[in-house]
């Protein structure tokens, strides 16, 4: 079965600063997607960022960034210029292409708690 | 936009009550999940369902049920609640099941069973 592991538990940042989310995942398949969610405080959780495995390019939306290194089953995300608003849990999420029992299951990660400081 | 809404925020309940979790999507999606969140131990699936009366266990169906009637409902049933259930359910919601497709979330309910 996938494992997904956030290391750090907390991260902090000051506004307008760079922070970067570890994430990595063991797996055995070769076609997968890997997603990052945001869960901010008292608020539903949202899709931040995709990345789909047999893409080498690594995915960008605006200020966020990741960094995807397939041999080392590592996927971290970059937030540039924080803000305030960027204060939220965040959810590492692994998801097979390929059929059998884990089709369509997703499999989280531990979760980062991300602190913006003004 | 996309809107799964949970029939409520926070809940207590009574060890060895049945408790009833609901959630609605408006967008027609084919397919509906539970998660239970725990602190350090992230999200994992309770059940999901890809159509209306189909149901899959996910990685800890144990101690619950589910319900799935009409397309846009989907129930998670605690026949009868433990204290070790308390937790924050979060349904979603997603149009296909596999691949890049995003699943979208409720705002979750907080369950503590005393």
């Amino acid at each position: 079965a996938q494992t997904v592991t956030q290391s750090q538990p907390e991260m902090s940042v000051q506004e307008a600063e760079t922070v970067t989310l570890s994430c990595t995942y063991d797996t055995s398949e070769s076609d997968y997607y890997l997603f990052w969610y945001k869960q901010p405080p008292s608020r539903q959780m949202i899709l931040v960022i995709r990345q789909e495995a047999y893409k080498q390019q690594n995915a960008t939306e605006n200020r966020f960034s990741v960094n995807f290194q397939k041999a080392a089953k590592s996927f971290s995300l970059k937030i540039s210029d924080s803000q305030l608003g960027d204060a939220a849990m965040y959810f590492c999420a692994y998801r097979s292409a390929s059929g059998g029992t884990s089709y369509g299951k997703l499999t989280f990660g531990q979760g980062t708690i991300l602190t913006v400081h003004p | 936009d996309v809107k799964v809404t949970q029939s409520s925020r926070y809940l207590v309940k009574r060890t060895g009550e049945k408790v009833f979790l609901e959630c609605v999507q408006d967008m027609d999606h084919e397919n509906m999940f539970w998660y239970r969140q725990d602190p350090g131990l992230g999200l994992r699936l309770i059940y999901f369902s890809y159509d209306v009366k189909m149901k899959e266990k996910g990685d800890i169906p144990e101690g619950y049920s589910v319900s799935r009637e009409k397309k846009e409902r989907f129930s998670l049933i605690l026949e009868s609640a433990s204290t070790n259930q308390t937790s924050m359910y979060l349904c979603a919601s997603s149009l296909y099941l596999g691949g890049g497709y995003e699943q979208y979330f409720g705002p979750g309910t907080r369950l503590t069973v005393t």
